[in-house]
């Protein structure tokens, strides 16, 4: 069955620098795969996916992701992080169908960002 | 257009107590979804109504029944609460039934069982 693992629950950067989520996934059949974010106190929010196509996914405010095969990884990065990027990640695969498939979310992981 | 709304937003229960947890959408999606999240567990699905009139179990449905009132709104009610039900609720729709559909989340409602 299909499943994700988020490497690393913490992660912390200086603002301005490198951010890299980890995410490795498990699937029999061609994965489907999402980043979500949840800022403190709100529900989830969609910031990218991977379906089909171009293995390199842009999302919304400047953070991509790139399905690699070969290590079965879907890391979430952005060039530069800023204060607001702070929020816990998570990445999610479709268990299932396109169709009647449903998310398996990973753990999760708390970027902080300091000034 | 409020998107996905949860109420309560805060509930402590004691042991054995039921209660309602209510959303509603206003975005005329055609699904809708219950999960629970907890520390380093990531969020699981309790249960889904792909469309109107139709409820489906998901990973964790021990202990919840659902209700898909109508295309806006569904409930997820704990009969006798525990204190593993301690979690954060989160209700989230969709426009249609799918793995690939984007799925809209409320707030949350945090609860508490004592």
């Amino acid at each position: 069955a299909q499943s994700v693992t988020q490497l690393g629950s913490h992660v912390s950067v200086s603002e301005g620098a490198l951010v890299l989520l980890r995410c490795n996934y498990s699937s029999s059949v061609p994965p489907y795969l999402f980043w979500y974010v949840q800022y403190p106190n709100q529900g989830l929010q969609l910031l990218l996916k991977y379906t089909t196509g171009a293995t390199l996914v842009k999302g919304i405010n400047g953070f991509e992701a790139e399905f690699k095969k070969s290590e079965t990884s879907f890391h979430l990065t952005k060039p530069s992080a800023h204060m607001s990027d702070a929020a816990e990640y998570f990445c999610a695969v479709v268990r299932g169908s396109s169709n009647t498939g449903k998310l398996i979310f990973g753990q999760g992981t708390t970027l902080q960002v300091k000034p | 257009n409020a998107g996905v709304t949860q109420t309560p937003k805060f509930q402590v229960l004691k042991t054995g107590q039921s209660m309602t947890l209510q959303c509603a959408q206003d975005m005329n999606h055609n699904s809708m979804y219950w999960y629970r999240q907890d520390p380093g567990m990531g969020l699981r699905l309790i249960y889904y109504s792909a469309s109107e009139g139709t409820t489906d179990k998901g990973e964790v449905p021990n202990g919840y029944n659902v209700s898909r009132l109508n295309k806006r709104e569904f409930s997820l009610r704990l009969e006798s609460a525990a204190p593993s039900q301690t979690s954060v609720y989160f209700c989230a729709s969709s426009d249609a039934f799918g793995g690939l559909r984007e799925q809209y989340f409320g707030p949350g409602t945090r609860l508490t069982v004592t």
